[in-house]
């Protein structure tokens, strides 16, 4: 059964201090490993899409990285403005099932001044 | 150029109501995805249509529960007979394609009292 697992639930950082979050994942056939923020009563915002194993996309403070079994999204000296809810997310099986996606149940980050 | 756009963004319904929700995609999107968010929990897909088609329905319970994506206007996840366990977060996401990133909406929450 296709599985996307996150960890820590939830992150406390001071401003600046810098870490990292996990999205393990297990599916048949990946085509794409997606990353979304979501702020409260908001839907989530897309941050990243990564598609082969060994990729890298940045983004100001955030940088994410994708190997066959797992992604990390790191945080480099994160703002209070940082705080919210990352969602990990995959897209698996044939193309016929479109951009249907598999999420986890979220990493909550809490950066305060 | 607007978002996906939900409507309404609030939802209250006595049990053994109605509830219809609606979601208009982002311009020149034709795949249309509902979730749904319970507390404490992640996002779980339900239904995936293109226009006037039912593509992938495997996420939705099988009663009470329909989706439709009509040639004309938006698409429209009805709920009959609501009940208390039906309350959470119903979210509408957009793509343009089979592959590369949704875009989400704002999300309908849905109350049953």
């Amino acid at each position: 059964e296709d599985q996307v697992t996150q960890s820590p639930e939830a992150l406390r950082l001071q401003e600046g201090e810098s870490s990292s979050l996990n999205c393990s994942y297990t599916v048949s056939g990946l085509r794409g490993l997606f990353w979304y923020r979501q702020d409260p009563g908001k839907g989530p915002e897309f941050l990243f899409t990564l598609y082969s194993a060994g990729e890298e996309k940045e983004k100001e403070r955030l940088k994410a990285t994708l190997t066959k079994k797992e992604s990390f999204l790191h945080i480099t000296a994160p703002k209070p403005e940082d705080s919210a809810t990352y969602l990990c997310a995959v897209q698996a099986g044939p193309n016929q099932a479109g951009t249907a996606l598999i999420f986890g149940k979220g990493t909550t980050l809490s950066v305060s001044s | 150029n607007a978002g996906v756009m939900q409507n309404p963004r609030h939802l209250v319904r006595r049990r053994g109501q109605e509830a219809r929700l609606r979601c208009s995609p982002m311009k020149g999107h034709s795949h249309v995805y509902w979730y749904r968010q319970l507390p404490e929990e992640g996002l779980k897909f339900m239904v995936y249509l293109q226009k006037e088609n039912i593509i992938d329905e495997s996420g939705m319970p099988k009663e009470r529960f329909s989706a439709e994506f009509p040639k004309e206007g938006p698409s429209i996840l009805r709920i009959q007979q609501v009940v208390r366990g039906d309350s959470a977060a119903y979210f509408c996401a957009s793509s343009l394609g089979t592959t590369g990133r949704a875009f989400f909406g704002q999300g309908t929450r849905l109350t049953v009292v």
